[in-house]
């Protein structure tokens, strides 16, 4: 079956403007992760969806990043006014159950966003 | 400062080469994972180890969790072309979000 696919696969932005990034999980999974990946870098955990329940914001980096799931399955990450250190891989992932501690991962191939 | 912290940070060995990469912690873990990521791709999971001591293989691969569930291994036996690229180590608390590691960078030449 199909697997996480994200859109676009490449932005380029000038400093200050708005971008979304989409995310389509595959199809049934219940929970849904955002990742920053810098170069040469690990992967930073940005936010997590769970069913219906309230989205675990912990890893935003600021108020300029937002994200929406809607009907608990495509998601989109905002980012207003775009900053240079913004520039990266963004990678969603979504797991089948809601299990955080023992769920396999599904990546998406990510979204490189450069800022100019 | 790196919860997770990996070594080498890169890697590059001949094919037939044998070779281990490390994933180390202060911190106890209720699971970690160790995915591989190839240029322009997600990561994808290689395996899940949950209890102190495990050894799993995945072919020529073989991955330990620590008996302290605080650090684990993964080791390659007869390294190949193929598996060439970024291995992450991943490790959870329970209920919590996985947190990664910076990653090994393994290049094996032919």
């Amino acid at each position: 079956g199909a697997g996480v696919s994200q859109s676009p696969s490449n932005k380029v932005t000038e400093k200050g403007k708005d971008v979304e990034l989409r995310c389509d999980p595959i199809s049934g999974h219940t929970a849904l992760y955002w990742y920053r990946q810098s170069l040469g870098q690990g992967l930073e955990f940005l936010i997590y969806f769970q069913g219906n329940s309230a989205p675990d914001k912990s890893g935003l980096p600021s108020d300029r990043f937002s994200a929406e799931r809607t009907g608990g399955s495509v998601s989109t990450l905002t980012i207003q006014r775009t900053q240079q250190e913004d520039s990266a891989v963004y990678l969603c992932a979504s797991t089948p159950g809601g299990g955080r501690a023992t769920d396999t991962q599904y990546f998406g191939p990510g979204t490189r966003l450069t800022v100019l | 400062t790196q919860l997770l912290e990996q070594s080498p940070q890169f890697l590059s060995i001949q094919e037939g080469e044998n070779l281990t990469v490390y994933c180390n912690s202060s911190s106890v873990f209720s699971s970690l994972q160790w995915y591989r990521q190839e240029p322009g791709e997600g990561p994808v999971l290689l395996v899940t180890v949950v209890t102190g001591g495990e050894v799993k293989k995945l072919k020529r691969l073989t991955f330990q969790f620590g008996d302290a569930r605080k650090d684990s291994s993964l080791h390659i036996t007869a390294a190949q072309p193929g598996d060439t690229g970024l291995y992450l180590c991943a490790g959870a608390r329970w209920g919590q979000n996985f947190v990664f590691g910076p990653g090994t960078r393994l290049s094996v030449l032919p």
